[in-house]
């Protein structure tokens, strides 16, 4: 099995320019998470998707960022505009099952915001 | 402070010393998870751990839950240079929040110089 595939690895942008990350989560699996990840906030989780439904999106900031699932086996998250505070390392992960079972994380994309 | 804090936030041991790192939090919880994450990697899931259940076992790891107290322990025994990474653990406290996702602690960055 590949895991979790997330695309672009690393992503630098300019302030203001909209960016778009993307995840295809491990086949059979149907809970899918994206995480932030900072040295001051630590992880975050921003959005779960439990069969392609978002169930939990109190995480996500504000609405410069969305996230969609079209299928079982791709999900985005778009931040536009970006900004400089946005800069983090951004983690897609899945599970066969719901939030509470193990999570495979994918390889994160750092995006630098400046 | 959060819920699922580590401590210590540093150590570091000899290869072959045990290592033992403590997580605390303040809800009841269904499941507590610990993550071993590598530089500039994807968080790992080593371990799970219900609340009817107070130790587990996992090749050279072997965690304990005390609910009473609101606590767990990690313990990594034989310590190689290979199990140099940070590590966190995650609470489901769905029970008492509502809030479905894991709540991951700041983690503990340990260091095994061979």
């Amino acid at each position: 099995d590949a895991g979790v595939i997330q695309s672009p690895r690393h992503e630098v942008t300019e302030m203001g320019q909209e960016v778009t990350l993307r995840c295809k989560p491990i086949s059979g699996h149907n809970s899918l998470f994206w995480y932030r990840q900072t040295m001051m906030r630590g992880l975050e989780l921003l959005i779960y998707f439990n069969n392609n439904v978002p169930i939990d999106d109190s995480g996500m900031p504000e609405d410069r960022f969305s996230a969609k699932m079209p299928n079982a086996s791709f999900s985005t998250l778009k931040i536009q505009p970006s900004e400089p505070r946005d800069s983090a390392v951004y983690f897609c992960a899945s599970s066969f099952g719901d939030f509470s079972y193990e999570q495979y994380f994918g390889p994160g994309t750092r995006l630098t915001v400046t | 402070s959060q819920q699922g804090e580590e401590d210590p936030q540093a150590l570091s041991i000899q290869e072959g010393e045990n290592a033992t790192m403590n997580c605390s939090y303040k809800t009841s919880i269904n499941n507590l998870q610990w993550y071993r994450q590598n530089s500039g990697r994807g968080l790992v899931h080593l371990i799970l751990i219900r609340s009817n259940e107070r130790e587990k076992h996992s090749g050279r790891l072997r965690v304990t839950l005390d609910t009473s107290k609101k606590s767990s322990s990690l313990l990594i025994t034989a310590s190689r240079a290979a199990d140099t990474a940070s590590y966190f653990c995650a609470t489901d406290a769905s029970r008492d929040t509502g809030r479905r996702a894991l709540t991951f602690g700041s983690g503990t960055r340990l260091q095994v110089q061979p």
